[in-house]
């Protein structure tokens, strides 16, 4: 069965310090998409970023960065240089390609950036 | 950029009584989909719908769930019977293929059972 655990439940740095989130799965399947999506306090589910296991490339959008490691089984996600506006809950979340339609969330990681 | 629609924002029921939460997909998307989350809990996986069937359903999605595609562009959610346990965020989703990048989340139905 496919797990995903994000074993921080909340965080809290000042504003402008780096944070780290991070993201463990498990799965026997050697195809699958990992992602992030972040939910701020209106409740919406927003897309962050998808990659698939065939890409280990780290990737970086602005602020944020993601680590990829297929040998520990994570990915993780860096946010640099955080703002207020980051305050959120943050899923990483699992689908198999090809196989399953569903996505398997996180616990979330809730992330205060205190001003 | 295109949005899912999700109505109402909050509906509250009494235990027992059915109610139909309604979401309008993005118009070119062919796989349409409901998660749920209740609060402070991870989101959870409830039914996938391709081409006018259930493709996937989870083991939250018992007798008492049911999906429909009524007129080409409404995805509905309905629960015949509510429960308690029922008290989530239900958002719609959609994509345009299982390959595709995104899947796109409406904003939500906050669902409060009494």
């Amino acid at each position: 069965a496919q797990k995903v655990t994000q074993a921080q439940t909340e965080i809290s740095v000042v504003e402008k310090e780096d944070v780290t989130l991070d993201c463990v799965y498990e799965t026997r399947d050697t195809t699958y998409y990992l992602f992030w999506y972040k939910q701020p306090p209106s409740g919406e589910l927003v897309f962050l970023i998808r990659r698939n296991s065939f890409d280990e490339q780290n990737e970086i959008s602005g602020r944020y960065s993601w680590n990829f490691q297929k040998s520990t089984s994570s990915f993780n996600f860096t946010i640099t240089a955080s703002q207020v506006v980051d305050s959120a809950v943050y899923f990483c979340a699992l689908r198999l390609m090809n196989r399953d339609d569903k996505i398997i969330f996180g616990k979330g990681t809730r992330l205060h950036i205190l001003p | 950029e295109p949005e899912v629609t999700q109505t109402p924002s909050h509906q509250v029921t009494q235990m027992g009584q059915e109610v139909i939460l309604r979401c309008v997909p993005i118009s070119n998307h062919l796989y349409f989909y409901w998660y749920r989350q209740i609060l402070g809990q991870k989101v959870e996986f409830l039914v996938s719908f391709y081409n006018n069937e259930i493709s996937e359903k989870s083991e939250i999605f018992d007798d008492q769930f049911s999906v429909e595609r009524p007129d080409g562009s409404n995805f509905t959610l309905k629960i015949r019977s509510t429960k308690l346990e029922d008290s989530a965020m239900y958002f719609c989703a959609s994509s345009w293929d299982l390959a595709n990048e995104k899947l796109f989340f409406g904003s939500g139905t906050q669902l409060s059972v009494l």
